[in-house]
C-alpha cells in the first residue's frame, strides 16, 4: 500500500468551478499536511499546509483534514486557467520532522 | 518568506563525469537539507537528508558513493553526482525549512534539470 496516494487525473474542471482534490495516507501518526502546486518543469510551490481536522481557508482555497478517515483534500474555489497544473500531496512521515513523502500528484486542468 | 536558491538550473553533461549542484537557504539558517528526485510524470522521491556537521542520512536503495552530499555550513548544501549515466538524467530538487517548529513547511529550490548524454 503507497503511503500517499493521489488520483493522478487529470481532473477537469470548467472556468470558474470549483476543483476538489482528494488525498488519503497510510500511517495514522502523521501530524502535518501539505499541498503543494507543481507547474511543469518547474519546482513545488507551497499552497497551504493543515496540522488539525477540520478545514482551513486562505483565499480561493481550504484545505480540509480528516484524520479518523486518514483523508486530506483541498478545494479550490473560482478555478481559473493559471490553476491548471500537478497538486501534490504532501504527509511528514513516520516520526521524522519535516520528512515528506509525496503523493504522485493529480494533475488539473481548468478548461476556458 | 522563506527562499531557497538551486544552482545551476540546468546542466548537459557527458556520461562519466561528475556534475555538483548547490543548495542555499537564503534568508534563514538550515541545519537539515532535503535532496529529492523527479523523473517525468513521477512524484518526488526522497534522496537524502543533509545534515549541516555530519554524514547526510540516504533512503534506501540511492547510492551514497554515488550521490555525494556536504553540508558544510547553515545555508549551504551541496549534492554531487559522481560519475554521471545516462539514468541519472532527472529532476534534483533541494529543500528546506526555517527553524520554525517541527512542523514547519518545506520550502523548495527551484531544481536542476541534469541531462547525461
Amino acid at each position: 500500500q503507497k503511503e500517499v496516494e493521489q488520483n493522478s487525473g487529470p481532473l477537469s474542471v470548467p472556468e470558474g468551478a470549483i476543483a476538489s482534490l482528494n488525498c488519503t495516507y497510510s500511517d495514522r501518526g502523521s501530524q502535518s499536511f501539505f499541498w503543494y502546486r507543481q507547474y511543469s518543469g518547474k519546482s513545488p510551490e507551497l499552497i497551504m499546509f493543515i496540522y488539525s481536522n477540520g478545514d482551513k481557508e486562505d483565499g480561493r482555497f481550504t484545505a480540509q483534514l480528516n484524520k479518523a478517515s486518514q483523508y486530506v483534500s483541498l478545494l479550490i474555489r473560482d478555478s481559473q486557467p493559471s490553476d491548471s497544473a500537478t497538486y501534490l500531496c504532501a504527509v511528514n512521515g513516520p516520526g521524522t520532522a519535516s520528512k515528506l513523502t509525496f503523493g504522485t500528484g493529480t494533475r488539473l486542468q481548468v478548461t476556458l | 518568506g522563506a527562499v531557497v536558491s538551486q544552482h545551476p538550473s540546468r546542466v548537459i553533461c557527458k556520461s562519466g563525469t561528475s556534475v555538483k549542484i548547490e543548495c542555499r537557504s537564503l534568508d534563514f539558517q538550515a541545519t537539515t537539507m532535503f535532496w529529492y528526485r523527479q523523473f517525468p510524470k513521477k512524484s518526488l522521491m526522497l534522496m537524502a537528508t543533509s545534515n549541516e556537521g555530519s554524514k547526510a542520512t540516504y533512503e534506501q536503495g540511492v547510492e551514497k558513493d554515488k550521490f555525494l552530499i556536504n553540508h558544510a555550513s547553515l545555508t549551504l548544501s551541496t549534492l554531487t553526482v559522481t560519475s554521471a549515466h545516462p539514468e541519472d538524467s532527472s529532476f534534483y530538487i533541494c529543500s528546506a525549512t526555517p527553524p520554525r517548529g517541527r512542523n514547519s513547511p518545506l520550502h523548495f529550490g527551484n531544481g536542476t534539470r541534469l541531462t547525461v548524454t
